[in-house]
């Protein structure tokens, strides 16, 4: 129950496609979702975090959609650019300080 | 300002010997996490610090690794004993508080037992 489950483990989209990276909980409790970018050889770097109270947050090209009744959330990048080319990890946290992380999704963005 | 700094970077060890990790925490922030990446896989939760107690030693895989903090600032991980299966990326990161403030992570310490 206090798994996160991540999806796909590796995406490969063209240059200016939409890059979606899903993440299902079954914690009830969980009321804070991370999702973080890491670079190789880098920690991971908070990307945007959304609360359950919203169904949609967007920063830039990041968009947070968020499905409290299947909970699952997603992460969308749009116009997704060569730089982007990271591991994007999804998180659930549930008022406290433990995060809950997926396994990662390895994006790979092409010119 | 500085981030979170890990050393070593790297640390080749054999099978058998202790190491320790160490985090310096950005300055000012009370809470401070350990995790472990292994290969392919998410972020697993270690140990927590509020200051200098560790509330949370629940994620530590085995007795064989230990953690402490002290002056409410740098952190070291130690694994006595060290096995192959420890080989993995230690990540440390720190908040300005428990809670949902954001946790900022360090470089992470590369762990290899040969």
């Amino acid at each position: 129950q206090q798994q996160v489950k991540q999806s796909p483990q590796s995406l490969i989209v063209q240059k200016g496609g939409i890059s979606i990276i899903n993440c299902a909980y079954e914690n009830t409790a969980f009321d804070y979702f991370p999702w973080y970018q890491q670079f190789p050889g880098k920690g991971p770097a908070l990307l945007i975090a959304i609360r359950p109270d919203v169904s949609e947050k967007k920063e830039g090209r990041f968009t947070i959609s968020f499905n409290k009744s299947a909970k699952q959330f997603s992460l969308h990048i749009m116009d997704s650019q060569p730089g982007d080319s990271a591991t994007y990890f999804c998180a659930a946290c549930s008022g406290t300080y433990k995060y809950i992380f997926g396994t990662g999704t390895r994006l790979k963005v092409l010119a | 300002g500085a981030g979170v700094s890990q050393s070593p970077s790297n640390k080749v060890t054999e099978k058998g010997k202790d190491v320790e990790l160490r985090c310096d925490p950005i300055s000012g922030h009370t809470a401070l996490y350990w995790y472990r990446q292994s290969l392919g896989q998410g972020l697993e939760f270690l140990i927590y610090f509020q200051g200098n107690s560790a509330p949370d030693k629940s994620g530590l895989p085995s007795d064989r690794f230990s953690a402490e903090r002290t002056g409410g600032s740098v952190s070291t991980l130690t694994i006595q004993r060290t096995q192959q299966e420890d080989s993995a990326v230690y990540l440390c990161a720190s908040s300005s508080d428990m809670g949902r403030d954001e946790q900022y992570f360090g470089p992470g310490t590369r762990l290899t037992v040969t």
